[in-house]
């Protein structure tokens, strides 16, 4: 079966614009989390769905950043006024059940350059 | 504060020989322990878990891993590497009370012909 799909996979943006990156989960995947990873670091947590329910965002660095998922699949990470700081590839990652010990399966990511 | 700990940035091992990735942790609760492995430009693929249990977990492409609770370690292993193998290797934690993954900063592994 399919796997978790990002796009796009690449992005450029110049700073101060803003960018909508999208993730489609496994399907029947109950639970979604995003991750930012920047260059030569492990992954970072961002924010987790439970459905259509965002149960945390304590990760997400600032009120420039918005996740949603509104019918309990799709899912998509604003970011608005982007800076160069936000360059990094954000993951996202899907589990079939909310379970502390189901692995999470991930996307190939998004990149993101800001100029 | 859950943590993750890979001590090395990068291990070297020639093809055939066995390879160690090392991976201490610091959880509140029980941890529930995850390798992943990523490939230039591409997203994470788990490799194996600890949840409870056996303290020797075994995992895909001939991976495995031991955890010491005395130690707070999860070091990865394979008892002969190949060249294929080399990649980014992530160990993370999920204290049992959240669903977040706290990763560790990565070990690049080389094998070499």
């Amino acid at each position: 079966g399919a796997g978790v799909s990002q796009s796009p996979r690449y992005k450029v943006a110049k700073r101060g614009q803003d960018v909508a990156l999208r993730c489609d989960p496994i399907s029947g995947h109950v639970s979604l989390f995003w991750y930012q990873q920047a260059l030569g670091q492990g992954p970072e947590f961002l924010t987790y769905f439970q459905n259509e329910a965002q149960l945390d965002k304590s990760g997400l660095p600032s009120d420039r950043f918005f996740a949603e998922r509104p019918e309990g699949s799709v899912s998509t990470l604003k970011i608005q006024r982007t800076q160069q700081e936000d360059s990094a590839v954000y993951l996202c990652a899907s589990s079939l059940r909310a379970s502390s010990n189901q692995p999470q399966h991930f996307g190939d990511g998004t990149r993101l350059s800001i100029l | 504060a859950q943590s993750v700990a890979q001590p090395e940035d990068q291990v070297n091992v020639a093809e055939g020989n066995p390879l160690t990735v090392k991976c201490t942790y610091s959880v509140s609760g029980n941890p529930y322990l995850f390798w992943y492995v990523q490939y230039p430009n591409r997203g994470l693929q788990f490799l194996l878990k600890y949840i409870t249990g056996d303290n020797l977990v075994k995992g895909s492409y001939g991976f495995e891993a031991e955890f010491n609770k005395s130690q707070t370690s999860f070091h990865l292993k394979k008892p002969s590497a190949l060249v294929s193998d080399s990649a980014l290797y992530f160990c993370a934690v999920r204290d049992g009370g959240f669903q977040k993954l706290v990763f560790g900063t990565g070990t690049r592994l080389l094998v070499s012909p």
